[in-house]
């Protein structure tokens, strides 16, 4: 059974600070990886999808890394905004995108 | 593209009533749905996965007799939650797809049980 991990659970940074939120999974035999963001109450907006043959995707300020291999995923966020305070979700996926296991994601908190 | 609309948002009942919560894919066609439970500080769990017009399948521990779920359309899954009770309260998310495209998240529903 898949296992996702996600470290540290929350974090607190001052604006202008870099992110770096890790997620770790168990079973290496992935389709693909996601993160998400969750606003308080609310659903999952995509931010990032990296396929198992690729090492990263960016976008914007977000850049999220895959090394299938040894099991880890990074997800940087740079320069920091009040705006990026959420939750941060990992979610690895079976083979057709159908089995996401999903961690219980980084909590962060950006201080103006 | 890709929106999946869920409803209601927020859901507030009494011991012993059944709810219906809404899942619909507004611009495509979703060969399969999925419905998640989240609890306060939780990973989302999978519940079930539904293909059109055929049985849900339910994951370990999940009751199937308790979560009915119903994929009539290629645009519509709904659950029902039967007969429910305050440790049924949680927030239900449902995601949809086609083929072997990501899926695509609903807002989700808070269903309390007083």
């Amino acid at each position: 059974k898949q296992e996702v991990t996600q470290i540290p659970a929350a974090l607190s940074v001052p604006e202008g600070e870099n992110l770096v939120l890790n997620c770790s999974f168990t079973d290496s035999a992935i389709y693909n990886l996601q993160w998400f963001r969750q606003d308080p109450g609310k659903g999952l907006t995509s931010l990032l999808l990296i396929q198992s043959s690729q090492r990263e995707q960016t976008s914007g300020r977000l850049n999220a890394s895959l090394d299938k291999s040894s099991g880890r995923s990074t997800l940087y966020i740079a320069a920091s905004q009040p705006g990026d305070s959420a939750t941060y979700l990992c979610a690895v996926s079976a083979y057709g995108n159908n089995r996401l296991a999903f961690g219980k994601g980084n909590q962060v908190v950006v201080i103006p | 593209g890709a929106v999946v609309s869920q409803h209601p948002s927020r859901v507030i009942c009494k011991s012993g009533t059944s709810v219906k919560i809404e899942c619909r894919s507004l611009d495509f066609q979703a060969t399969t749905m999925f419905w998640y439970r989240q609890f306060p500080k939780q990973s989302l769990m999978l519940m079930a996965t539904s293909n059109e017009g055929s049985k849900a399948t339910y994951e370990q521990g999940v009751e199937k007799d308790k979560f009915l779920i119903n994929h009539a359309s290629l645009t519509l899954s709904t659950l029902t939650v039967t007969s429910a009770h305050p440790e049924d309260s949680s927030f239900y998310i449902c995601s949809a797809k086609t083929g072997d495209q990501p899926q695509h998240f609903g807002d989700g529903t808070r269903l309390s049980i007083l």
